[in-house]
């Protein structure tokens, strides 16, 4: 079946250092979306990007859709503590209706 | 608008009870699904419903059962609970059946002994 892996699976950053996860899929995909969930929490949309090698900003966060729509990353610049959470990717493929793939997740720590 | 809710927020059950994990969502929305998060493996799919009356299975579907008899509702049976299906169950919504942005309901935690 699909899968979407993801790294690394823990990250800790110290408050104001950049932070990046990456995504990455064997078969192109249709689309992928990238969600935060905070501890305790649940996921909460974030973005979505569909087309080749495209490009979004979100204050301090970068998500990117490499060309061949196999990969993306989510970028986050001079983390801060509001950014701890879990990140996870969920692939999309053309081929399984509405149903999305994600990842295992990042876990990020941001020590003040 | 409430969004997507679910109950219980915390359950726990003997192995072999059974029960139903309620999911609402007043968006009218048409794709509804059932996830497992649990730690290290992300969230799986279980069941998803593409609209009242027809319901498919996702990656993990052994062991509950799914229907859609309104556009509102998605219940999620256990028939025999497991303790391998300790988990946090997760609902979600989306308009649109293209992979559209999905809104989670608060979650429930299951813990079968």
């Amino acid at each position: 079946g699909q899968q979407v892996m993801q790294i690394p699976q823990y990250q800790h950053v110290q408050e104001g250092e950049d932070f990046t996860t990456y995504c990455n899929s064997s078969t192109t995909l249709s689309n992928i979306q990238w969600y935060k969930q905070r501890p305790g929490g649940h996921p909460v949309f974030l973005i979505q990007l569909v087309k080749s090698g495209e490009v979004k900003k979100q204050k301090r966060l970068t998500f990117q859709f490499g060309e061949a729509k196999k990969n993306s990353s989510l970028h986050i610049t001079a983390t801060q503590t509001t950014d701890v959470g879990t990140y996870f990717c969920a692939g999309h493929y053309w081929d399984t209706g509405n149903q999305f793939y994600f990842g295992t997740g990042t876990s990020l720590t941001v020590i003040p | 608008n409430a969004g997507v809710t679910q109950t219980p927020k915390f359950q726990v059950l003997k192995t072999g009870q059974s029960m139903t994990l309620q999911c609402a969502q007043d968006m009218n929305h048409e794709y509804m699904s059932w996830y497992r998060q649990d730690p290290g493996m992300g969230l799986r799919l279980i069941h998803y419903s593409v609209g009242a009356g027809i319901t498919d299975q996702g990656e993990v579907p052994n062991g509950y059962n799914v229907s859609r008899s309104t556009t509102e509702d998605f219940p999620l049976r256990l028939l025999s609970a497991a303790p391998s299906q300790t988990s946090v169950y997760f609902c979600a919504s989306s308009h649109g059946l293209g992979g559209e942005t999905q809104y989670f309901g608060p979650g429930t935690r299951l813990l079968v002994l």
